[in-house]
């Protein structure tokens, strides 16, 4: 069965360095996401990708996130200079489209550890 | 602001006890989602409600959904110990509820 991975599984850095989190989404999929979760909190969406372009953020994702399908294949997050409150587990998700019937299909995240 | 609120927070039942969670959202959505997530592990969708009225059911667990009243539940029947675990409702675009974290004990 196809599955959404993610690499690196745990990733610790310094505060102010940058960290590039890196998904695979499933093949056939067009539609791809970011989200995080703070250790013991609910799941926040950070952004969405259709097309080679974001379809839409939300307020966490600020000017210090990126993201890029640099082939086609990888689904990146990249964290410019990254801050002790960054520190969160970080879900990739892909879905075939975006209609009702477009479940999202999530990988098993990567716990980012700031220092 | 969309706000997806569940109750209880947490909750510990004894193995054979049936209970429900609820999931209530502040606006219009034009679906539900239930997904399970055990500790220090990803997201496990377990249902898509996408109508009012909408019921469905796997194994224990049974998610129905009213649009009106912008309230989903998610009903265990004869909890069992496998079924620990943390529960999120989400709706459209998701936005995720706050969570059940769920503890069956024997």
């Amino acid at each position: 069965e196809p599955e959404v991975t993610q690499t690196p599984s745990h990733q610790v850095t310094q505060m102010g360095q940058e960290v590039i989190l890196r998904c695979v989404p499933i093949s056939n999929h067009l539609y791809f996401y970011w989200y995080r979760q703070i250790l013991g909190q609910k799941v926040e969406f950070l952004v969405s990708f259709y097309n080679n372009e974001i379809s839409e953020k939300s307020e966490i994702f600020d000017d210090q996130f990126s993201v890029e399908r640099p082939d086609g294949s990888n689904f990146t997050l990249k964290i410019r200079s990254t801050k002790l409150e960054d520190s969160a587990m970080y879900f990739c998700a892909s879905s075939l489209g975006r209609g009702p019937y477009n479940e999202q299909f999530f990988g098993p995240g990567t716990r980012l550890t700031v220092l | 602001e969309l706000k997806v609120e569940q109750n209880p927070l947490f909750l510990s039942m004894q193995e054979g006890k049936n209970y429900t969670i609820y999931c209530n959202y502040s606006t219009t959505s034009d679906r539900l989602y239930w997904y399970r997530q055990d500790p220090g592990k990803s997201l496990e969708s377990l249902f898509v409600l996408l109508s009012n009225g909408a019921v469905k059911q796997e194994g224990r667990l049974m998610a129905s959904l009213d649009t009106k009243a912008r309230l989903s539940t998610l009903h265990i029947t004869a909890a069992v110990h496998d079924l620990s675990a943390t529960y999120f409702c989400a709706v459209h675009k998701l936005i995720f509820g706050t969570g059940t974290r769920l503890q069956v004990f024997p």
